[in-house]
């Protein structure tokens, strides 16, 4: 069985503001790949990173970034220094035979 | 334009009506798969095609059906048999070759029963 949880329906920060949004996993396959994808008000998913289960390294792409702990089976994702084009609802998803998602983090950012 | 189409993106439909969401890709992805999406559960996965002429029941299949005559289309069918068919509804596609899981987005239907 796999599972994804996002403990955070909703967080709401001021712009500027980092923020983390949490995601924890659970599967018993040793290969696997973990998913953030965004989902603006427009509805469509949209790949912000993919990461197996092989490298640990945390990854830096401009304001957002990712830290893979399999210690913790978490993969928890960053954005410094927030604005207000990045609320959104945001999903982890874990990928080892079938791609399952949590169940999302509703972020807003104020002005 | 390389992608995904949805259509429609917003119906309406009376209770007890059988309702057709069209998804079209012309990304040449094999599989493609249909997702339910509801506020506060994620997205839930209804049903999945690997190739042409063959798909599988996915988490929640029951009050819908779906056909793949065609590797560029696959057409949900909402029948009257789903309880509580108002939701959010998203069409994905995946390259079979890159097995690493990555799906690609259409921007959804939504539709609503009255």
């Amino acid at each position: 069985a796999q599972k994804v949880t996002q403990a955070q329906t909703e967080i709401s920060v001021v712009e500027k503001e980092d923020v983390t949004l949490d995601c924890v996993y659970e599967t018993r396959d040793t290969t696997y790949y973990l998913f953030w994808y965004k989902q603006p008000p427009s509805g469509e998913l949209v790949f912000l990173i993919r990461r197996n289960s092989f490298d640990e390294q945390n990854e830096i792409s401009g304001r957002y970034s990712w830290n893979f702990q399999k210690s913790t089976s978490s993969f928890n994702f960053t954005i410094t220094a927030s604005q207000v084009v990045d609320s959104a609802v945001y999903f982890c998803a874990l990928f080892p035979s079938r791609l399952t998602f949590g169940e999302g983090t509703q972020l807003t950012v104020n002005p | 334009d390389g992608g995904i189409t949805q259509s429609p993106k917003y119906l309406f439909r009376k209770e007890g009506q059988n309702v057709t969401l069209s998804c079209e890709q012309n990304l040449n992805h094999d599989a493609m798969y249909w997702y339910r999406q509801d506020p506060g559960q994620g997205l839930r996965l209804i049903y999945y095609s690997q190739i042409v002429n063959d798909f599988q029941k996915g988490d929640i299949a029951e009050g819908y059906s779906v056909s793949r005559e065609k590797k560029e289309s696959f057409p949900l069918t909402v029948t009257s048999a789903q309880k509580n068919p108002t939701a959010f509804y998203l069409c994905a596609t995946k390259n079979r070759d890159k097995n690493t899981g990555e799906l690609f987005f259409g921007e959804g239907s939504r539709l609503t029963v009255l």
